[in-house]
């Protein structure tokens, strides 16, 4: 079955440090990849996705995430965080049955230190 | 662009009582939209693909006769939670997949129910 494995439940990570979120998928055929962010109490807002091509992709907000077959992951980067990036990101593979559904994982949430 | 919204932002209501929540895409058609159910500090969890002019596809342990879902328009799609329970009490978000971007799914802002 295809699932999404946030490794990480929750992240402290300095104001101003370089920042890399885990994800892994289990997924058979070739996956369309995503990754999301959710500030408290909000809806989700798309930072990038991944469905060919170029394996390191640029997304919104100076996020970026690298697409490696071999290790079936998905890892989400950003080289300098602010404050603002404190939230919850989940990573998604969609999946095909007819038509595109997502599956997310448990997520990871993000803390910014001073 | 791209943008989706729901309504309410949040409501509560008796037990027993019926809920309806609305999602719309702003600024582009969704033949498919998607309700998901989030509990504290938890993932999303797929509810239901909903369909424009058609049956929407529960995900298996989702009752359908309790959370009705309704896609009437290529804009709107709602859901209903009839004779709500404390139980259902939770963050509802909806999405709608945007036919010209290549499979992705733009997300609402969510709709927070309680049910006393």
């Amino acid at each position: 079955a295809q699932s999404v494995t946030q490794p990480d439940i929750h992240i402290t990570v300095s104001e101003g440090a370089s920042l890399e979120l885990r994800c892994n998928y289990s997924y058979g055929a070739t996956p369309y990849l995503f990754w999301y962010v959710q500030s408290p109490g909000q809806g989700l807002q798309l930072l990038l996705k991944y469905f060919s091509g170029d394996t390191l992709v640029q997304g919104i907000k100076g996020f970026e995430a690298e697409f490696k077959r071999s290790q079936s992951s998905f890892n989400l980067r950003k080289p300098s965080v602010h404050w603002s990036d404190a939230a919850e990101y989940f990573c998604a593979v969609g999946v095909n049955t007819g038509f595109q559904k997502l599956v997310f994982g448990t997520g990871t949430r993000l803390l910014v230190s001073p | 662009g791209a943008v989706v919204s729901q309504h309410p932002s949040r409501v509560i209501c008796k037990s027993g009582t019926s809920v309806k929540i609305e999602c719309r895409s702003l600024d582009f058609q969704a033949t498919t939209m998607f309700w998901y159910r989030q509990f504290p500090k938890q993932s999303l969890m797929l509810m239901a693909t909903s369909n424009e002019g058609s049956k929407a596809t529960y995900e298996q342990g989702v009752e359908k006769d309790k959370f009705l879902i309704n896609h009437a328009s290529l804009t709107l799609s709602t859901l209903t939670v009839t004779s709500a329970h404390p139980e259902d009490s939770s963050f509802y978000i909806c999405s709608a997949r945007d036919l010209g971007g290549q499979e992705t799914q733009y997300f609402g802002p969510g709709t927070r129910l309680l049910v006393l």
